[in-house]
């Protein structure tokens, strides 16, 4: 059974810093993986996906990387701003059956950036 | 482009009553998923429908049920409401086919509340 852990739980950081999500899956046999981002009460929004043949993704100020084999994904927010402050999710999509659109999710990382 | 749209947003219910939602893909997207987010459990998969076949199910009870319809739009039906069927219902869609075209978008939810 797939398990997805995003650490840490949560992150307080003060405007224009760099920093680094975690996100560990139990299983490789992926097919991609996707980093959302979700505001309070309010549904998900679709920051990256890497495909499993991928070793990163760049979007602006965003960056996110996959090594399949040890189970890792990271996402890199540069220059950090209070509109970042959100719940970040990671996401990991595995062949399930005929369908490849079964998505495990971590518990995610709840960040704060400080003005 | 319109987003995905779920309808209703929030919901007041009683236990024992059943419940109704509705989600409208993205024009052309043919998969349309379920998502249930609750503090305790975080966000775990339902249901995932594609040209009016559910092709994968979550391990949730029987009592929670879905269906297509031919214009892609996706129902899920909850019966039998319990306290704890409280939570955010997420839908998702994507095209349904090929790579790298899996991404999958999220609607804003509905809240449903059971009292």
């Amino acid at each position: 059974k797939q398990e997805v852990t995003q650490i840490p739980a949560a992150l307080s950081v003060p405007e224009g810093e760099n920093l680094v999500l975690n996100c560990s899956f139990t299983d490789s046999a992926i097919y991609n993986l996707q980093w959302f981002r979700q505001d309070p009460g309010k549904g998900l929004t679709s920051l990256l996906l890497i495909q499993s043949s991928q070793r990163e993704q760049t979007s602006g100020r965003l960056n996110a990387s996959l090594d399949k084999s040890s189970g890792r994904s990271t996402l890199y927010i540069a220059a950090s701003q209070p509109g970042d402050s959100a719940t970040y999710l990671c996401a990991v999509n595995r062949n399930s059956g005929g369908s490849n659109y079964k998505l495990t999710f971590g518990k995610g990382t709840l960040l704060t950036v400080n003005p | 482009k319109a987003g995905v749209t779920q309808t209703p947003r929030y919901l007041i219910k009683t236990r024992g009553q059943q419940v109704t939602l509705s989600c409208s893909p993205i024009s052309g997207h043919r998969s349309v998923s379920w998502y249930q987010q609750t503090p305790g459990q975080g966000l775990q998969f339902l249901f995932e429908y594609f040209s009016e076949t559910q092709r994968n199910k979550g391990n949730f009870p029987g009592r929670f049920s879905g269906r297509q319809f031919s214009n892609s739009r996706s129902e899920m039906n909850v019966s039998t409401l319990e306290l704890g069927d409280s939570a955010l219902y997420l839908c998702a869609s994507s095209l349904g086919r090929g790579r790298p075209l899996n991404e999958q978008f999220f609607g804003p939810g509905t809240r449903l509340t059971v009292l």
